[in-house]
């Protein structure tokens, strides 16, 4: 079945590094997303890896793919109070890209 | 170059009622997918549209339709509202029929009263 899964909430002091924490049970996933929603708002597409690859790295983001225990992380590097708000991890197969699966989202609390 | 955009932004509406809402894609991409978010939680995949007809569902009933135009804007009709279909409907939009990468509307807001 498909299932996405993350713990709800991670709090950082501002300059620290974030690692955000995802899991996922559909073994053909093949697209692995993480996007940002802050108070109110749509959501931001921040990054994305495909199941071949093991690493991307995006600035101060770096996403890690553990293809054989199906865990995904997100790294914030230097984390700014601009940075707090929900995360959330999502997935989607090569023969239906279009519907993505989300895990519940983790908020990120940036202390200053 | 305009992103995807949704209108409106708020709703309200009363149980038993229909709403309409509406997005229009980001330029140059002419697949579009709405989901809908309750509070506290993940989105939810309803339904995706491309070539102006539905091309997957998710596990939402048939009170929950859409459309897609020649323009490959779309909309989102729910019939018969209940209090739980209260919640953050988001639009998002794909390019090239099977590209990967979607691009979310700010999202229109219903309660359902």
């Amino acid at each position: 079945g498909e299932d996405v899964e993350q713990s709800l909430f991670l709090s950082v002091r501002e300059g620290d590094s974030s690692v955000i924490n995802c899991t996922y049970t559909d073994s053909s996933s093949t697209y692995l997303y993480w996007y940002k929603q802050e108070p109110g708002a749509g959501l931001q597409l921040l990054t994305y890896i495909f199941s071949n690859m093991d690493m991307k790295q995006d600035q101060r983001l770096t996403v890690l793919l553990n293809k054989k225990d199906k865990h995904l992380s997100l790294r914030i590097a230097d984390t700014q109070t601009g940075d707090s708000a929900i995360y959330f991890c999502a997935e989607s197969t090569a023969s239906n890209t279009g519907k993505l699966i989300f895990g519940q989202g983790t908020t990120l609390q940036v202390k200053p | 170059d305009a992103g995807v955009t949704q209108s409106p932004t708020h709703l309200i509406k009363t149980r038993g009622q229909q709403v309409t809402l509406r997005c229009s894609p980001k330029s140059g991409h002419d697949t579009v997918s709405w989901y809908q978010q309750a509070l506290g939680q993940g989105p939810q995949f309803i339904f995706q549209y491309y070539e102006e007809e539905e091309r997957q569902r998710g596990n939402f009933p048939d009170r929950f339709s859409g459309h897609q135009f020649p323009n490959y804007s779309s909309e989102l009709n729910v019939n018969a509202l209940l209090l739980g279909d209260s919640a953050l409907y988001l639009c998002a939009s794909i390019g090239g029929g099977i590209g990967y990468e979607q691009y979310f509307g700010p999202g229109t807001r219903l309660t359902v009263t």
